[in-house]
């Protein structure tokens, strides 16, 4: 069984640029898995920032970005800020209707 | 504007049918393209997708879960259910519903809702 695999934890200066990635552990991500990236605040619902590998969701800065990197997808935050300190989460779509999250990555601002 | 109510009860003991209700308000669950899903979160812990229903009535159940799980759709009340059965503590989460369209992980959340699984 294929499991989509997350950096538990990553940590940013305020102001700087962090690139989180979301990976298969078998085969590599394409845009046909059609990867998002939800973000999510502690008691909060997610909220999805990146669709479509690097469509960004209603209101949401261009500071967040969404690529493909290699075999992996990418969500990549340029110039962080205090309030980006969140749990993201990135799904795949899998084919035959099914849908897998990862386990969804830390990320500290400090 | 869309949104996404879920409800039911506060609490299932073990070895129950846990029972849930998304209330879709600014969409019709029968809209072309749309699909209802069901995703849960146990706490401290990551998301899990569980189920999916198209606007059309086509369910997708996570493999995991497939034996447990039923999604169902009152197309008259604007409503998709979840029921997952013989629960266990390890399905105590919070459960959220969701929209998604064709070829899109764009997904519009509802608030979720906390399950407790206690006797």
């Amino acid at each position: 069984q294929t499991v989509v695999t997350q950096e538990p934890s990553f940590s940013v200066s305020p102001g700087g640029t962090v690139t989180l990635t979301c990976g298969l552990t078998s085969g590599s991500v394409s845009t046909t898995h059609f990867p998002s990236w939800h973000q999510q605040t502690p008691g909060q619902a997610p909220r999805t920032l990146i669709y479509n590998t690097n469509i960004r969701s209603s209101g949401v800065p261009d500071r967040f970005s969404g690529s493909i990197l290699g075999n992996k997808a990418a969500l990549t935050i340029t110039g962080a800020q205090a309030d980006d300190e969140s749990d993201y989460h990135c799904v795949f779509y899998m084919g035959s209707g099914l849908w897998v999250f990862g386990g969804g990555t830390k990320l500290t601002v400090l | 504007q869309l949104q996404l109510q879920e409800s039911g009860p506060g609490l299932v003991k073990p070895s129950e049918t846990l029972s849930l209700t998304c209330t879709v308000s600014g969409d019709s669950i029968s809209t072309s393209s749309h699909y209802w899903d069901w995703i849960r979160q146990p706490p401290g812990k990551g998301l899990e997708w569980i189920g999916t229903i198209s606007y059309s009535g086509t369910t997708y159940y996570n493999p995991s879960l497939k034996s447990r799980v039923t999604i169902s759709a009152d197309t008259s009340k604007n409503q998709f259910s979840l029921r997952l059965s013989s629960v266990t503590a390890a399905d105590m989460a919070v459960y959220y519903c969701v929209r998604h369209t064709s070829s899109s992980g764009n997904f519009n959340w509802g608030q979720g809702t906390l399950v407790p699984v206690s006797s």
